[in-house]
């Protein structure tokens, strides 16, 4: 594999599930981020994590739950989420953290909520 | 709150025309980023311009930075099929967030 993964692709889930998506990262980059993607609204950043260590909550309500075991891979818990959660997450690595340095972004996870 | 308007939200023109986005904002921004993203898949950084007035060129692509670093434009010469997606913008401010546009969907019919 290289660059970014994330699994899985398309995720639905009922509001009182509770889900994780997963990415990994093949770049040994340090910096790790999640963001969501949905129709009608810019990119939205979620977290940030550097080194494994959160240095960014956007305000994200706590139904989101992130998880950084190493450098490597991120993880995005959900549980008891809402039908206006749905949209496309995305994964992001870069080298270093802040915004110098090129961001590469998985495929993403496409999560509806019904 | 900072603001990154593109325009026209939504381009569908001929293989071979010439095309131009627009990205625009009453902030100042350090730097700004225009990405591709194509279907099923995450945004791809084209290129990062960083002085005001700075114009680059990947290809048949321009980009261009304004003098006040407020906006920008991203020029395609001879649209291809392959030019089709979803472009961003995305303005770094002082204080080292970015910022995306909505994005400009751009369609080219062969």
């Amino acid at each position: 594999e290289t660059g970014v993964t994330q699994t899985p692709r398309h995720l639905v889930m009922g509001m009182t599930n509770k889900k994780s998506l997963k990415c990994e990262q093949h770049l040994g980059h340090n910096a790790m981020y999640w963001y969501k993607q949905s129709a009608k609204k810019p990119l939205e950043l979620m977290f940030v994590y550097n080194f494994k260590e959160q240095t960014e909550n956007n305000s994200v309500p706590s139904r989101f739950s992130p998880e950084c075991p190493n450098s490597s891979h991120l993880f995005l818990h959900l549980h008891t989420l809402q039908p206006e959660d749905s949209a496309l997450y995305l994964c992001a690595s870069s080298q270093t953290l802040g915004t110098s340095g090129e961001q590469f972004f998985g495929p993403g996870t496409r999560l509806t909520v019904l | 709150t900072q603001l990154l308007e593109q325009s026209p939200q939504f381009l569908s023109i001929q293989e071979g025309e010439n095309l131009t986005v627009y990205c625009n904002s009453s902030s100042v921004f350090s730097s700004l980023q225009w990405y591709r993203q194509e279907p099923g898949e995450g945004p791809v950084l084209l290129v990062t311009v960083v002085t005001g007035g700075e114009v680059k060129k990947l290809k048949r692509l321009t980009f261009q930075f304004g003098d006040a670093r407020k906006d920008s434009s991203l020029h395609i010469t001879a649209a291809q099929p392959g030019d089709t997606g979803l472009y961003l913008c995305a303005g770094v401010n002082r204080d080292d967030k970015i910022i995306f546009g909505k994005g400009t969907r751009l369609h080219i019919l062969p």
